[in-house]
């Protein structure tokens, strides 16, 4: 199985900040990684597919980048709505769909 | 717009079969590449994916829970079902259905691009 790693498990920044979430794959996904925006209440929200594809309606700012077994989401300049916690998860395997443990972007 | 509504009990008592379902409306359950999903999330932790089908019939399900999930589809009726058996403590989660889209480009890469908006099942003893 493939496992998802995130780091780090916690962030706090301010408004304005350019920040980097980061997930490893245990094996290569080529470019096989999705990102999702999760805040309290609410279902996850597809940020980016396939890495670096941002999904229709996401602001700009939202960026994703790698390949292979490294990859990062960045945020280049955060907003009030943008703390939220961020999972990964790797669309490679055609048996399995695994996602990483996430990532909580807190206001500082 | 497509949308996706679980509906289920929110209180499950131990040992017995945990039942759901997901009604969709604004779009057809019977598309090539779209498989249906069910994903769970125990409160206040990460994202756990419970299995995915297509109308088709082609059905994957996660290893750790696979000996007690079924997901079944009703076309007609454009809604897919998740039978959880055994429920134990550990199932207290919030349950969440989704569509899982697949690219034309690779046929088992895909996205989940839609989500309901979750409901919370919880396990008594």
């Amino acid at each position: 199985d493939i496992q998802m790693t995130q780091s780090p498990s916690s962030l706090s920044a301010s408004v304005g900040d350019r920040v980097t979430i980061t997930c490893r794959a245990s094996q290569s996904i080529s470019h096989y990684l999705n990102w999702y925006q999760q805040k309290p209440g609410k279902a996850p929200k597809l940020l980016i597919y396939a890495a670096t594809s941002l999904q229709t309606g996401v602001p700009s700012r939202f960026s994703g980048s790698g390949s292979g077994t490294d990859f990062t989401l960045t945020v280049s300049s955060l907003q009030p709505e943008d703390f939220a916690t961020y999972y990964c998860q790797e669309s490679y395997s055609p048996l399995s769909r695994t996602f990483g443990q996430g990532t909580k972007l807190e206001m500082k | 717009q497509l949308q996706l509504q679980e509906s289920g009990p929110g209180l499950v008592k131990s040992s017995e079969t945990l039942s759901l379902t997901c009604f969709i409306s604004g779009g057809s359950i019977r598309r090539s590449n779209y498989y249906w999903a069910w994903i769970r999330q125990p409160p206040g932790k990460g994202l756990e994916w419970i299995g995915s089908f297509h109308y088709s019939g082609n059905t994957y399900y996660n290893p750790s829970l696979k000996s007690r999930v079924t997901i079944s589809v009703d076309t007609a009726k454009e809604q897919f079902s998740l039978k959880l058996t055994s429920m134990t403590a550990a199932d207290t989660a919030i349950y969440y259905c989704a569509r899982e889209l697949h690219y034309n480009s690779a046929p088992t890469a895909h996205d989940f691009d839609y989500w309901g908006q979750g409901t919370l099942v919880t396990v008594s003893s």
